[in-house]
């Protein structure tokens, strides 16, 4: 199993809702990840978690709340978007996140912010 | 040909040329460089690796190359199909844990 599981695919809220990502995956990887992609742009890495620890944060708003439950596990909890955040949130996995090894994706959260 | 500014830089080719989408990294400190291939509406897809103490890389129907001396990879798609058609991205790993991606060529296969 090579797959890694987003849900929903696509998420519509307002500015005042609160609502959560979901990543899923069981290749036993240890090192997951959040990207924010806009259109036309490069995905744009947001947060780190390795062995379940949060690693990177790339100066993300507070709006936005990572939380990995468990090694398989990677929720992104979002409360007071802006209608700038519509993106493609797009998460990855790999197996310890170290030089060389390469990050799987997922299908992508297309969310909307109204 | 190839097109640059405000879109993404396109390559559009025929079906059955040999295709070379081109990328510049900004890290002489990044070891393990990533090519992946998105379609729309999904998520990247690995196609090929390669490590900093190589300079080419072979996979099937794809070959990529590195030159350190210039920061520069490219992708080389032999008989480029249809279902070739997508953005290509490559990825450097800045450091450890961060896979930073370069700006994408969108490759368009005419039958």
């Amino acid at each position: 199993d090579t797959e890694v599981t987003q849900t929903p695919k696509h998420l519509v809220m307002g500015m005042t809702n609160k609502k959560s990502l979901k990543c899923e995956q069981h290749m036993g990887h240890r090192a997951m990840y959040w990207y924010k992609q806009k259109a036309k742009k490069p995905p744009e890495l947001m947060f780190v978690y390795s062995y379940e620890k949060l690693s990177i944060n790339e100066s993300v708003p507070s709006r936005f709340s990572p939380e990995c439950p468990n090694s398989s596990l990677l929720n992104l909890h979002l409360h007071a978007l802006q209608p700038e955040d519509s993106a493609l949130y797009l998460c990855a996995s790999s197996q310890d996140g170290g030089s060389g090894t390469e990050a799987f994706f997922g299908q992508g959260t297309r969310l909307t912010v109204v | 040909g190839e097109s640059v500014g405000l879109h993404l830089p396109t390559l559009s080719v025929q079906e059955g040329d040999n295709s070379i989408i081109n990328c510049a990294y900004s890290n002489s400190a990044s070891d393990y460089f990533i090519w992946y291939k998105q379609e729309s509406g999904k998520g990247p897809q690995f196609i090929i690796d390669i490590r900093s103490n190589m300079d080419k890389r072979q996979g099937q129907r794809v070959t990529v190359l590195l030159n350190k001396t210039v920061k520069h990879l490219s992708l080389q798609i032999a008989a480029t199909q249809p279902g070739d058609s997508a953005v290509y991205f490559c990825a450097e790993n800045a450091s450890f844990q961060k896979l930073v991606f370069g700006t994408g060529t969108r490759l368009l296969v005419s039958p």
